[in-house]
């Protein structure tokens, strides 16, 4: 059973770029949170899609935005990217938007230049 | 808005003994529950121990377990038998079940095991 998968593994933008982000949920889950991790920081969470709408945001500007596909997959897109952009940028996927375990992907690794 | 604080920025510890990681949080809600995720090298965030705030007696995972003490809000994790594998960064979270299930995570604390 494969769990949380993202790609790509790593990433290099230059500022003013776009940039999309990829997410296969755990089988089975319906759910995918996309969260920022800065160097040395805990993650921020951005936002949560479930049945392909966004459920909930977290204070990022509306240069961040998301899809999530009927088959549960989501897509992390940031615009004009920005210096501060530069994080890890993990998925974790759930069944439901209860008390269900959060499944975190390995990331994905972007650096703006 | 709930806040997760983990003061400790990095711990040290001997192979077998015991480490106490510190965290605490705010939040005036009665019902949620609370985490520590490992963080290896490898980034992937792992879910070590979860507690329910409205279960008195605190989790335990094995070489893993909490002291939970909802009235001082403190949710230290202690980790029995330290193994070199522990090495990590751990994350202490918080999560209100009627919002949709985000999480919210302390800074982390960088605990190295040393042989």
């Amino acid at each position: 059973d494969a769990g949380v998968t993202q790609s790509p593994t790593h990433l290099i933008k230059t500022r003013g770029q776009q940039v999309t982000l990829r997410c296969s949920p755990k089988s089975g889950h319906d759910t995918v949170s996309w969260y920022q991790q800065a160097l040395g920081q805990g993650p921020q969470f951005i936002f949560q899609y479930y049945e392909e709408e966004e459920r909930q945001r977290g204070n990022f500007p509306d240069r961040f935005s998301g899809h999530q596909f009927p088959n549960y997959s989501s897509e992390l897109n940031v615009n004009a990217l920005l210096l501060g952009d530069s994080a890890l940028y993990l998925c974790a996927s759930s069944l439901g938007t209860g008390d269900n375990e959060q499944f975190f992907g390995p990331g994905t690794r972007l650096t703006v230049l | 808005a709930q806040t997760v604080t983990q003061s400790q920025p990095e711990m040290s510890v001997q192979e077998a003994e015991t480490v106490t990681l510190s965290c605490t949080y705010d939040t005036s809600e009665s019902n949620y529950y609370l985490f520590w995720y490992k963080q290896p090298p490898s980034r992937q965030m792992i879910l070590v121990i979860r507690q329910e705030a409205y279960k008195q007696q605190n989790a335990t995972e094995n070489r893993f377990s909490v002291n939970f003490q909802k009235a001082a809000k403190s949710f230290s994790l202690k980790i029995s038998d330290s193994q070199l594998g522990d090495t990590a960064m751990y994350f202490c979270a918080f999560m209100n079940p009627s919002a949709n299930s985000k999480l919210t995570f302390g800074k982390g604390i960088t605990l190295s095991v040393r042989p």
